[in-house]
């Protein structure tokens, strides 16, 4: 059975501080990993998908990683701003798709 | 294209009620999912339709149930309620079939339901 793990649970970070989500997977029998974002009381907000064939994906300020043989992904957030501050989700997609249990973050001005 | 729908938004009920929660998918998507979020227990993945039939089905009671109709809209429906199941409720659509591409998915809003 896939278990998806997120750490950290939160993060506290000020305003223009480069840093990194991790997510890691049990079970490397993966189609896609995706990164979501939700807001309090949201729905969920695709950020980035990286393909199982695939090692990164880059939009924006964000850049996410993906390597299967080790289970892990991360998430790259350049120069942090206060409105990047939301529960980030990486959901890893195989028959279904299992979620981690998120990281907040919360980026000081 | 206009995004992942879902109404209600909003809904209170009370136990042993039933409820219908419907969701419209984004224009050609095939495929659409439910899930229940909770504090406790996170996302959980409820069942998956795809070109009417259940293709997945995650570990939840028989009280839900689900359906696809011809045009990809889907519905969910809670039997006899019970305060557990108060949750947000999202549904998120993909375009389907095989190819890893095709199961990317795009989340609606979501139905906030309470139970009392």
């Amino acid at each position: 059975k896939q278990e998806v793990t997120q750490i950290p649970a939160a993060l506290s970070v000020p305003e223009g501080e480069n840093l990194v989500l991790n997510c890691s997977f049990t079970d490397s029998a993966i189609y896609n990993l995706q990164w979501f974002r939700q807001d309090p009381g949201k729905g969920l907000t695709s950020l980035l998908l990286i393909q199982s064939s695939q090692r990164e994906q880059t939009s924006g300020r964000l850049n996410a990683s993906l390597d299967k043989s080790s289970g892990r992904s991360t998430l790259y957030i350049a120069a942090s701003q206060p409105g990047d501050s939301a529960t980030y989700l990486c959901a890893v997609i195989d028959n279904d798709m299992r979620f981690g249990a998120g990281t907040r973050l919360t980026v000081k001005p | 294209k206009a995004g992942v729908t879902q109404t209600p938004r909003y809904l209170i009920k009370t136990r042993g009620q039933q409820v219908t929660l419907s969701c419209s998918p984004i224009s050609g998507h095939r495929s659409v999912s439910w899930y229940q979020q909770t504090p406790g227990q996170g996302l959980q993945f409820l069942f998956e339709y795809f070109s009417e039939t259940q293709r997945n089905k995650g570990n939840f009671p028989g009280r839900f149930s689900g359906r696809q109709f011809s045009n990809s809209r889907s519905e969910m429906n809670v039997s006899t309620l019970e305060l557990g199941d108060s949750a947000l409720y999202l549904c998120a659509s993909s375009p389907g079939g095989s190819g890893a591409s095709k199961r990317a998915q795009y989340f609606g809003p979501g139905t906030r339901l309470l139970v009392l």
